[in-house]
């Protein structure tokens, strides 16, 4: 199973909403990736968990909330987004987290924040 | 600041011709080059590394150079298909030990039957 398996594809919500991202790989990789995609722009790194722990949260505002119940799962809960946070979420996974990973991704939560 | 560049944001070209796109970078001293293909409302996908030792790689139709003294990478697309259109983005360690791919702003390749 080499798949990074992302849900909802799409997610409409209210600037008042609670809700959550998930992503789920079942390759045995330790490292996995939260990325920030604009229209016509590259990914973004938001958040790096390495063996289950947070490693890098680049500077991402707090209505964003990882979290790594295991090394199969990442989710990321959203609460009070504005509607510039409308964009194309990623998650990706590596086998560890170093130079040179190759970097595996889902195809992505499409979220629209009204 | 560390910088990536990619020649064009979009590349248009006849099929069966190659197709050679660029991604220039500055204040970075990456000791691995990646490229992925990014389709529509998709996630990238990974296509190839290349590390700073290494001058060419090669995979099937395609091939990535890497020049540490230009601070240059050519991708080519031999015999390009319609199949082939596509985002295609390179992306750089940011070095200090940091371990986070960052990404240039991608070409968007057209392949013209």
């Amino acid at each position: 199973d080499t798949e990074v398996t992302q849900t909802p594809k799409h997610l409409v919500m209210g600037m008042t909403n609670k809700k959550s991202l998930k992503c789920e790989q079942h390759m045995g990789h330790r490292a996995m990736y939260w990325y920030k995609q604009k229209a016509k722009k590259p990914p973004e790194l938001m958040f790096v968990y390495s063996y289950e722990k947070l490693s890098i949260n680049e500077s991402v505002p707090s209505r964003f909330s990882p979290e790594c119940p295991n090394s199969s799962l990442l989710n990321l809960h959203l609460h009070a987004l504005q509607p510039e946070d409308s964009a194309l979420y990623l998650c990706a996974s590596s086998q560890e987290r170093g130079q040179g990973e190759k970097l595996f991704f889902g195809s992505g939560t499409q979220l629209s924040v009204l | 600041s560390q910088k990536i560049e990619q020649n064009s944001e979009a590349l248009n070209i006849q099929e069966g011709k190659t197709a050679t796109l660029t991604c220039n970078y500055t204040n970075y001293s990456p000791a691995y080059l990646q490229w992925y293909r990014q389709d529509p409302g998709r996630g990238p996908v990974f296509l190839l590394l290349i590390r700073e030792n290494e001058k060419e790689k090669r995979k099937e139709r395609l091939k990535v150079t890497f020049d540490t003294t230009l601070k240059q990478s050519l991708f080519h697309i031999t015999a390009s298909q319609p199949a082939d259109s596509a985002t295609y983005l390179c992306a750089l360690d940011s070095g200090a030990g940091s371990y986070q791919l960052t990404f240039g702003k991608g070409t968007k390749l057209s392949v013209i039957p």
